[in-house]
């Protein structure tokens, strides 16, 4: 069984720094892209980034150049590091498993994080 | 790519048949897949490849479109289908989601 589960969520103050992390299983981890998806408190799904399984990334504008991507395939997690944080980086963020045709097949149950003085 | 979904909610008895629209863009060919988000839930996934069903998923869904015009139907609504649907457009980066549809029931 598939399996996604992040961890690492919490209070930060603007221009903080945080680390989310994911823990994947039930799959050969390094055979698949993994995705972070965030959502804004009442609003709906964003795309944050996408890790291959070779490590290079794609990033969204809005996160590009503050937030990075990686992961250990020994050790089948993936983690953001997410740093000059803004307000409006409040959001519960989603670890997903790339499927076919791009989809995100398999979805963590999130991780909330707020950025807040 | 911007992904424009409608309506933006839908209230139907159980049993009708409910049609949701996602327009894209720009050509996205099949890249083109939908989701389930339940209040306090992640989004499941229910199609991928714009008709492909996802294992698990009832048959009552169903997805069609090519190109920038797409379909999400349930074919018999169920008291547990209640639940917000987005689309998800997996052709270039950034990828994007639609805005939502918010289905209820009567």
């Amino acid at each position: 069984e598939v399996q996604v589960l992040e961890s690492g969520g919490g209070l930060v103050q603007p221009g903080g720094s945080l680390r989310l992390s994911c823990a994947a299983s039930g799959f050969t981890f390094s055979s698949y892209d993994m995705t972070w998806v965030r959502q804004a408190p009442g609003k709906g799904l964003e795309w944050v980034s996408v890790i291959y399984g070779d490590g290079s990334n794609t990033y969204a504008e809005s996160v590009k150049g503050r937030f990075t991507i990686s992961r250990d395939n020994y050790k089948s997690t993936v983690d953001l590091q997410m740093d000059s944080l803004r307000v409006e980086d409040t959001a519960v963020y989603y670890c997903a498993k790339v499927g076919e045709s791009s989809s995100f097949d398999h979805w963590g149950q999130g991780t909330l994080v707020t950025v807040s003085s | 790519i911007q992904m424009t979904q409608s309506p933006s909610s839908v209230s139907a008895s159980v049993g009708a048949r409910v049609t949701i629209t996602c327009r894209a863009s720009q050509d996205i060919l099949v890249w083109l897949a939908w989701y389930q988000q339940k209040p306090g839930n992640a989004p499941q996934l229910l199609i991928y490849a714009a008709s492909s069903l996802q294992s698990g998923v009832p048959s009552r869904f169903s997805g069609s479109g090519s190109g920038t015009d797409f379909t999400l139907t349930i074919s018999s609504l169920q008291p547990e289908d209640a639940a917000i649907y987005y689309c998800q457009q997996g052709s270039t980066f950034p990828r994007t989601f639609g805005q939502g549809t918010k289905v209820e029931i009567k």
